[in-house]
């Protein structure tokens, strides 16, 4: 059965660091593209950007580049996201989903087959 | 604002047919890239509905179709139920952003 099992909720503060991350199993976590998703509250989606980790090649939404830092480990099958200096307006839920679908250049065609149960992150002072 | 324009809500009573438009240009819809639909239930993830305009995941009910014409696309669901009150997204390509999602329809069975 895939599976992408995500790290639990965080409180931080405005200009902390932080990486949360989304752990696959059930098939083979080299061979697909790992996305990440916002969801500020009471909004839509919006793609952020998204890693293949079988070496590591990341690709970013114009949106989120210089914001995040995309990475992954494939050795515990794991995808990160994270952030040198969180502000308030990053409070928001993000979910990590399997692309079934591939990157060739600047654009990601596909879609999200499998989701993570999302990481709730509320920044406040 | 996002590229792919979807109706802010829809409502149906049970039993009845409703459908959700998501409207996009020439370099997303227009341009014959496909479009994907998501269903999140209220406290819940997203899960895959449609995928390639018209192709159901296994363990989804044929009351759910979707097509494609220009640059729109269309999700329906007939014999609404009120396990299907949730918002729905539509995904598709855009040859300037690469992926890009509707602003989302909630869906009220009244």
């Amino acid at each position: 059965e895939v599976q992408l099992v995500q790290s639990g909720a965080e409180v931080k503060k405005p200009g902390e660091s932080l990486k949360i991350s989304c752990k696959g199993s059930g098939y083979s976590f080299t061979s697909y593209w790992i996305g990440w998703v916002r969801q500020m509250p009471g909004k839509g989606l919006e793609w952020m950007g998204i890693i293949y980790p079988g070496d590591s090649d990341t690709r970013y939404s114009p949106s989120f580049q210089g914001q995040v830092t995309i990475s992954a480990d494939k050795s515990i099958s794991t995808a990160y996201l994270q952030w040198g200096s969180l502000k308030a307006s990053d409070t928001a839920m993000y979910y990590c989903a399997r692309l079934q679908g591939y990157c060739s250049g600047g654009s990601c065609r596909g879609y999200f087959d499998y989701w993570g149960q999302g990481t709730l992150l509320t920044v406040s002072s | 604002q996002s590229v792919l324009t979807q109706p802010p809500s829809v409502s149906g009573a049970p039993g009845q047919r409703v459908t959700i438009s998501c409207t996009g240009s020439s370099s997303n819809i227009g341009a014959g890239y496909d479009v994907h639909w998501y269903q999140q239930l209220p406290g819940s993830a997203p899960t895959l509905l449609i995928y390639g305009n018209i192709n159901r995941p296994s363990g989804v009910p044929d009351r759910f179709s979707g097509s494609k014409s220009g640059t729109s696309a269309s999700l329906a669901i007939t014999g609404l139920q009120a396990e299907d009150e949730a918002d729905y997204y539509c995904q598709s390509y855009d040859s300037s952003l690469s992926v890009v999602f509707g602003g989302g329809t909630k869906l009220t069975v009244l």
